[in-house]
């Protein structure tokens, strides 16, 4: 049984556009959230994360929302760059606990 | 430098073999783990410790075994019990599971291709 849902296996968008990628989970003792991006061959970096105890984080390009009733978070990059092309991950865990990854969301990014 | 070091980068398993896959961290790391990656299928954890010899399963352990005898180095083993064992393979390292601090988060290394031939 999934607990971190990425129902969408990819994403197109052009060049100084909004990309938001979306993430889904189960387990409401989750404490943290996290984002990485993954280029094939390669393994995953750290993009961004979120406690449950907020509902934004933002660190340049990257903003991290959570809605905790929904259950949802989302990524958001502004503006989305061609370098931005890669397989972005959603994970998550308990205090104590190895995190969780969803099974990633293809960005593709046209000039 | 710091970072984590898996070794070797492509590997080729035949049936019935035992195959070791290396991982090495200099981050002074607590926990380590690893995944599994196949296609559509994301990350999937197969095993992780969070101190020096003790370790936890993960969802997938079935047909593998770790060791954790050293702070700075994890080897999982893929074992004939494995019955599908192709796969991309991670290391990851982090502060001790769970840790809760800004920029949280595990750093993987470059991982391991697992082919059986």
């Amino acid at each position: 049984d999934q607990q971190v849902k990425q129902n969408s296996p990819s994403l197109s968008v052009q060049e100084g556009r909004i990309s938001i990628l979306n993430c889904d989970y189960t387990n409401s003792m989750f404490d943290y959230f996290l984002w990485y991006k993954k280029y094939p061959a390669e393994g995953p970096t750290f993009l961004i994360s979120i406690s449950s105890i907020k509902d934004k984080n933002e660190d340049g390009r990257f903003t991290v929302f959570l809605n905790k009733s929904a259950k949802h978070l989302s990524l958001h990059i502004v503006p989305s760059q061609p370098g931005d092309s890669a397989v972005y991950f959603c994970a998550a865990n308990q205090a104590g606990t190895a995190l969780i990854f969803g099974k990633g969301t293809t960005l593709s990014v046209s000039s | 430098d710091g970072g984590i070091t898996q070794s070797p980068k492509y590997l080729f398993r035949k049936e019935g073999q035992n195959v070791t896959l290396s991982c090495e961290q200099n981050l002074n790391h607590d926990a380590m783990y690893w995944y599994r990656q196949d296609p559509g299928q994301g990350l999937r954890l197969i095993y992780y410790s969070q101190i020096v010899n003790d370790f936890q399963k993960g969802d997938i352990a079935e047909g593998y075994s770790v060791s954790r005898e050293k702070k700075e180095s994890f080897p999982l083993t893929v074992t004939s019990a494995q019955k599908n064992p192709t796969a991309f393979y991670l290391c990851a390292s982090s502060f001790r599971s769970g840790t809760p601090s800004p920029g949280y988060g595990y750093t993987f290394g470059s991982g391991t291709r697992l082919t059986v031939v």
